[in-house]
């Protein structure tokens, strides 16, 4: 079964910081991940995703995720954090096993991210 | 343009008692999937329609039941509610066919808080 896991259940950061929101991921064939913040009362944003190519990904606010195959991961980064970076944060991937087509996603538990002044 | 948008914001029902959401996609966009996403938890998939016909179902009774209409927006409705049905419903909208590309992102809207008394 594809599944995505976030081991953290809060992270904790002071502003200005690097931050780190860990995901890892088991899929069959090959992984399209996705980053999504949510504010509070809010719907999802999308921040970045993984399709091929570079380890690197750069997504919007500042935000990047280092994918990393060997260890299945796919690790959400931000050099500086900001207070208002404070939000939840989902890792996704995408069902490549669902028969109904593409758009189904497969989202972790969340990790809460409370960044300090 | 305008995003997704989903109607009501919030809606207090009693068990028992029956809901209906709603959602309009992005302009232009045919694939609309509702997620459902408990307090605590993340969205877990609960239908998608593409071109108004059911693609795919997610792990839900058949209390659950959406349709969609000629213009792509979407209802939601949910028969007998259950103090367990209490969540926010998210509708997500994309561009991407049946067929791929499965790296496409979707798009959120807000959401609908339900809260079953």
């Amino acid at each position: 079964a594809q599944s995505v896991a976030q081991p953290e259940d809060q992270v904790n950061v002071a502003e200005g910081n690097p931050l780190t929101v860990k995901c890892t991921y088991s899929v069959s064939g090959n992984p399209y991940l996705f980053w999504y913040v949510q504010y509070p009362n809010r719907g999802l944003q999308f921040l970045l995703k993984y399709i091929t190519g570079d380890n690197l990904v750069k997504g919007s606010y500042g935000f990047e995720a280092e994918f990393n195959k060997s260890q299945t991961s796919f690790h959400l980064k931000k050099p500086s954090a900001l207070v208002s970076d404070s939000a939840l944060y989902f890792c996704a991937v995408r069902d490549l096993m669902f028969s109904g087509g593409y758009n189904k996603l497969i989202f972790g538990a969340g990790t809460r991210l409370a960044v300090h002044p | 343009d305008a995003g997704v948008t989903q109607s009501p914001t919030h809606l207090i029902k009693t068990r028992g008692q029956h809901v209906t959401l709603r959602c309009s996609p992005i302009s232009g966009h045919k694939s609309v999937s509702w997620y459902q996403q408990v307090l605590g938890q993340g969205p877990q998939f609960i239908f998608q329609y593409y071109e108004k016909e059911e693609r795919g179902r997610g792990n839900f009774p058949d209390r659950f039941s959406a349709r969609q209409f000629p213009n792509y927006s979407s209802e939601l409705n949910v028969n007998a509610l259950l103090l367990g049905d209490s969540a926010l419903y998210l509708c997500a909208s994309s561009g991407t066919g049946l067929a791929g590309p499965p790296y496409n992102e979707q798009f959120f809207g807000p959401g609908t808080r339900l809260t079953v008394l």
